[in-house]
């Protein structure tokens, strides 16, 4: 089982709708929770960061995490043609020592 | 506020040499990350330094190395090159455990 675990892309919107991105992971020691926007030929830069259940809104990004159903989610709401690019979902755990990634999601903003 | 910065930005080298990359932090963050991404794949990790110490390494075999100096700054060291090294190899800084990462350009290596 992987870690980190994204629903498989890529995902197409239309300018304007909300994109929403999900992330289940298996460790349920996990404490922290990123998310990660990568455009094609950079290194990814973060978006979002979460550590208690519920939602955390900023700006058109609101990132929501269930920590009984091993699961975190972003949307993206009024989304531009410039949102598009791979989005990454990571967890942490000061037990282990390490920041896991998943495979990532590639969103399509059509204009 | 300066970046983490990584050199070279590009790298080539032939299979079987070594190659040294290295990675200056966000001042005043003290741990060091290595990932890997090859082309068209997810991040993996390969190794967390924090205040000096290496915390864990990911499943990379041994000829992937590295070390975190006094200032926290950071060298990735692969020896034996080999022609799947090929790949974006990324450095991120943080305060530490559960803190959010920030990432280099990367280092783009080519073993040819």
């Amino acid at each position: 089982q992987k870690e980190v675990e994204q629903n498989s892309g890529p995902l197409s919107v239309p300018e304007g709708a909300i994109a929403s991105l999900n992330c289940t992971y298996s460790d349920r020691g996990s404490q922290s929770f990123f998310w990660y926007r990568q455009y094609s030929g950079k290194s990814p830069e973060l978006i979002m960061f979460i550590y208690s259940n519920g939602d955390k809104e900023d700006g058109r990004f609101t990132a929501q995490l269930n920590k009984a159903s091993q699961y975190v989610s972003l949307l993206i709401r009024d989304s531009q043609p410039s949102d598009s690019a791979t989005y990454l979902c990571a967890r942490g755990s000061s037990n282990d020592y390490k920041l896991s990634f998943g495979a990532g999601t590639t969103v399509t903003v059509r204009a | 506020e300066a970046g983490v910065t990584q050199s070279p930005t590009h790298l080539i080298k032939t299979r079987g040499q070594q190659a040294t990359l290295r990675c200056s932090p966000i001042s005043g963050h003290t741990s060091v990350y290595w990932y890997q991404q090859a082309l068209g794949l997810g991040l993996q990790f390969l190794l967390w330094y924090d205040e000096g110490e290496e915390r864990n390494r990911g499943n990379f075999p041994p000829r992937f190395s590295g070390r975190q100096f006094p200032n926290y700054s950071s060298e990735l060291n692969v020896n034996a090159l080999e022609l799947e090294d090929s790949a974006l190899y990324l450095c991120a800084s943080s305060f530490g455990a559960n803190s959010p990462l920030h990432f280099g350009n990367g280092t783009r290596l080519t073993v040819t």
